[in-house]
This record gives structure tokens, C-alpha cells and sequence, in this order.
């Protein structure tokens, strides 16, 4: 149980370009899930923080307009890297917690790699 | 407030010999510490994770890793690597209860040698 699956796992696209991410946690419901995104060998940034029903909160340093995030049900968020550039190829993955109580660990897709060209 | 530091960006050992990921932590509160793994293009799977029970904490393949409030420490440990735990491993820190942020180490590359 509690799988988060994302799609697509690869995606190329070309500069000026929208592209959608989604995040779907399959058996459970996640009021609250995570982006991130991953530089070729970095750790993990959290860049926003989708909240359904309400606008994410996103990190200090992350555009908003850049990135718009859409968690419009308790199974699905949405990250659209809107008018796309080379410098926003990356490896984003996103994440959620299984209502199993305060300290469950948190459960991560399995990652997106955009390459904008 | 919270941080994490994994003390080796790499890690090398032989196939059969054991396994030591040092990591370092800070938090003004009771933390709720992790150790993820991430194979390369992949999402991170959790091993396993401490939230105020036991200070020995036995995760999944064999890894184990014993939480000291005194050295703020969270070590992972392996008795005997096997080659396919080579892979990018992240000690996580997060605030008990609610849905905090998770606040990521720098990460441990580990590489097994035959």
C-alpha cells in the first residue's frame, strides 16, 4: 500500500513549452503533497507545498507563476512548468504521507526528468 | 532550527563487509528522523525511520540504524553490503506530527566492490 505514482517518468520539451506533471497517490487520500526537485547529483529541494482545496505554498526563491501547482482532489497534484527553459531541466518528484499517523514516512513518486531543449 | 548532515558524500566498500552512513542532526524539537535510498533516475524509497520509540531501528534489507540524543547521531549500518545497495542514500529530519517539511542531508553516495 500507499503508492504515489507520477507521470510521466521522462519528458523533453522545447523552450517556450508548457509542461504538466502529475502525482497521483493510488490507495490513499493526500489532503497535503510535496514537490521537489534534484540537481544532477544534489539532494532534494522542496520547492512547494500543494494543499487540496487551497492555493500551495510555495519556498522561498520558487516562482510561482513559474511553477503553478493544481491539487484539485485528495488523489491528484498537478506541477506545470509553464513557458519552459533549458535552465529548468531538472528531476522533479513529489511526494505524499499516508494518513497512518503523525510520523508515518512520506511516500515519492518515482521522479519526472525534464529535459526543456 | 532543523538540519541534517550526512558527514560523507561518498562511501566505497567490498561486497560482504559492513556498511556505515554517518549522519548528523539538529532540531529544537523531538525529531522524526529517516533514511531514504534513491537508485539512479529513480524516486526514493524509505528503509526505515525513527519517531521516539525504540533507538534501534531496523529498516528494510538488512539496515539498521540506532538514534543518540546525546551525539545527535542517526548512523546507518549494514553487516555485509550486497551490490545492489549501491545507490544515493539521504538522512531526513522532520518535526513530530503535522505534515511538516522534510529537511533533506546532502546525501551519501555508496559504491560496492566485488
Amino acid at each position: 500500500g500507499a503508492v504515489v505514482s507520477q507521470h510521466p517518468s521522462w519528458v523533453i520539451c522545447k523552450s517556450g513549452t508548457s509542461v504538466k506533471i502529475e502525482c497521483r497517490s493510488l490507495d490513499f487520500q493526500a489532503t497535503t503533497m510535496f514537490w521537489y526537485r534534484q540537481f544532477p547529483k544534489q539532494s532534494l529541494m522542496l520547492m512547494a507545498t500543494s494543499n487540496e482545496g487551497s492555493k500551495a505554498t510555495y519556498e522561498q526563491g520558487v516562482e510561482k507563476d513559474k511553477f503553478l501547482i493544481n491539487h484539485a482532489s485528495l488523489t491528484l497534484s498537478t506541477l506545470t512548468v509553464t513557458s519552459a527553459h533549458p535552465e529548468d531541466s531538472s528531476f522533479y518528484i513529489c511526494s505524499a504521507r499516508p494518513p497512518a499517523g503523525p510520523n508515518y514516512g512520506y511516500t515519492f513518486g518515482s521522479g519526472t526528468r525534464l529535459t526543456v531543449v | 532550527a532543523q538540519s541534517v548532515t550526512q558527514l560523507d558524500s561518498h562511501v566505497s566498500v567490498s561486497e560482504g563487509t559492513p556498511v556505515l552512513l554517518r549522519c548528523n542532526y539538529s532540531s529544537s524539537y523531538s525529531p522524526s528522523l529517516f533514511w531514504y535510498v534513491q537508485h539512479p533516475n529513480k524516486g526514493l524509497q524509505l528503509l526505515l525511520k525513527y519517531t521516539s520509540a525504540a533507538t534501534l531501528v531496523k529498516g528494510i534489507n538488512g539496515f539498521e540504524a540506532e538514534f543518540k540524543k546525546s551525539e545527535t547521531s542517526f548512523h546507518l549500518t549494514k553487516p555485509s553490503a550486497h551490490m545492489s545497495d549501491a545507490a544515493e542514500y539521504f538522512c531526513v529530519v522532520s518535526l513530530s506530527g503535522g505534515y511538516n517539511k522534510l529537511i533533506f542531508g546532502a546525501g551519501t553516495r555508496l559504491a560496492v566492490h566485488p
